[in-house]
């Protein structure tokens, strides 16, 4: 089945840094690679995602990258600021189709 | 309603009783799902409700877990002889159609603590 592999599991930046979260995935027909992000306390929350027929999606700060062949994306976070502060989820579709699997989490700390 | 509401969002029972955790998804959404969140672990799949078809158990991770959803809309994950090992946070999800073409939108979770 699917597996979803996520690094690092924890990341610290300065304000102002960029962040970037890294996950693979084995399913070659996997075809759609959402984000999430998880403050304390609440349930995940979709934060951008990408589909299979482009390679890279931007929205304000954050962008997400995709390659194909390596079977591998990228969330990429610029200008961090210490609102987010969270923990940041990828995912893929199960190999039935039927529901997402998501990688272990990283925890991300933007000190000022 | 305007988001999914998970109730109770905490539950401390004692090891052995069964618990049941209610989720109300977002007003049309026909896909519903459940997952457990373990202290510092990622989100584990357990069940997907689509529509009136068959759902997606395979997720389960004993017979002691269950789940169903009445009239398309309301669902209920009930654990039996809970274990402390049951001790997670139990989310739930629903989307609009299937969850992995478009993604979710999931509730606060239930706490649950096995005592």
């Amino acid at each position: 089945g699917e597996n979803v592999e996520q690094h690092p599991s924890t990341l610290s930046v300065q304000e102002g840094d960029s962040a970037v979260i890294k996950c693979t995935y084995s399913d070659s027909a996997s075809n759609y690679f959402p984000w999430y992000k998880q403050e304390l306390g609440k349930g995940p929350q979709l934060i951008i995602d990408i589909r299979s027929n482009v390679g890279e999606k931007k929205d304000q700060r954050i962008a997400v990258t995709l390659n194909k062949t390596a079977k591998h994306f990228s969330l990429h976070i610029t200008e961090t600021q210490p609102e987010d502060s969270a923990v940041y989820f990828c995912a893929a579709p199960n190999q039935a189709g039927t529901a997402l699997i998501f990688g272990k989490g990283t925890t991300l700390s933007v000190s000022s | 309603g305007a988001g999914v509401s998970q109730s109770p969002s905490n539950k401390v029972t004692e090891k052995g009783k069964d618990v049941e955790l209610r989720c109300d998804p977002i007003s049309g959404h026909t896909a519903l799902y459940w997952y457990r969140q373990s202290l510092g672990q990622g989100l584990e799949f357990l069940i997907y409700f689509q529509g009136n078809s068959a759902p997606d158990k395979s997720g389960l991770p004993s017979d002691r877990f269950s789940a169903e959803r009445t009239g398309g809309s309301v669902s209920t994950l009930t654990i039996q002889r809970t274990q402390q090992e049951d001790s997670a946070v139990y989310l739930c999800a629903s989307s609009l159609v299937r969850g992995t073409s478009y993604g979710y939108t999931f509730g606060s979770g239930t706490r649950l603590t096995v005592v």
